[in-house]
């Protein structure tokens, strides 16, 4: 089944504490990406990759790092987890980044920094 | 900025009748739109698009048109179902450089269709 996973799908942690969510997809994809959802302010870009090696800043990246050293994976880092980091985020993964390559989502990573 | 705005952060409906949701856009830039779909526990899924050359896209129940003199689409749903409700993200996507798009997300509405 073609898919993107994510792990944890829940964590509570404390700030400060590194943490790092993993994201994987099936499909082959070149194009990864993850996402934040806060309350009134919808799905807001963190950091994107094109393909291995290669990454950029989406819309909200501080706080935040990403790799991408096989094709599979793009796992989100925090280094030092801060309260405003609190939110449900979401790996996505494409195609390409071409104008109608749709975005599969993965289930979500509601995570807690207290 | 938002760039796009779903004004409306929730929605009630009667099953059987029309679900309408609706998406401003002010960058006209934008080529292409695209509905995305979020139930619990889940992350969204695509549900229909829009080019930005043509004024209307229907599949099944589901059928989006774009004015573009507007910078306006919206969405509708008939009938509406209760498996229906969710919450509905509007995107829309602009090039960004080389062969590749960006794509920015309005905040959401919460479709809730009622038995």
């Amino acid at each position: 089944e073609a898919q993107v996973t994510q792990n944890p799908r829940y964590l509570i942690t404390v700030t400060g504490k590194k943490l790092t969510v993993t994201c994987s997809q099936n499909m082959n994809h070149e194009y990864m990406s993850w996402y934040r959802q806060d309350p009134g302010l919808g799905l807001r870009q963190i950091y994107y990759s094109m393909n291995v090696e290669v990454t950029d800043k989406g819309d909200v990246p501080e706080g935040y790092k990403v790799s991408r050293k096989e094709k599979r994976n793009f796992p989100l880092i925090l280094e030092s987890p801060s309260p405003n980091q609190t939110s449900l985020y979401f790996c996505a993964s494409s195609l390409g980044s071409g104008l109608t390559d749709t975005q599969y989502f993965g289930p979500g990573t509601r995570l807690t920094v207290l | 900025d938002q760039q796009v705005k779903q004004n409306s952060p929730s929605l009630s409906v009667q099953e059987g009748r029309i679900s309408i949701l609706n998406c401003d856009y002010t960058n006209s830039m934008f080529d292409y739109f695209l509905w995305y779909k979020k139930y619990p526990a889940e992350g969204p899924t695509f549900l229909i698009s829009i080019s930005s050359i043509k004024d209307k896209n229907e599949d099944g129940r589901f059928t989006v048109f774009l004015n573009k003199s507007a910078k306006h689409l919206s969405l509708h749903i008939v009938p509406s179902q209760p498996g229906d409700s969710a919450v509905y993200f509007c995107a829309a996507s602009v090039y960004s450089g080389g062969s590749n798009y960006k794509l920015t997300f309005g905040k959401g509405t919460l479709l809730t269709v009622n038995p």
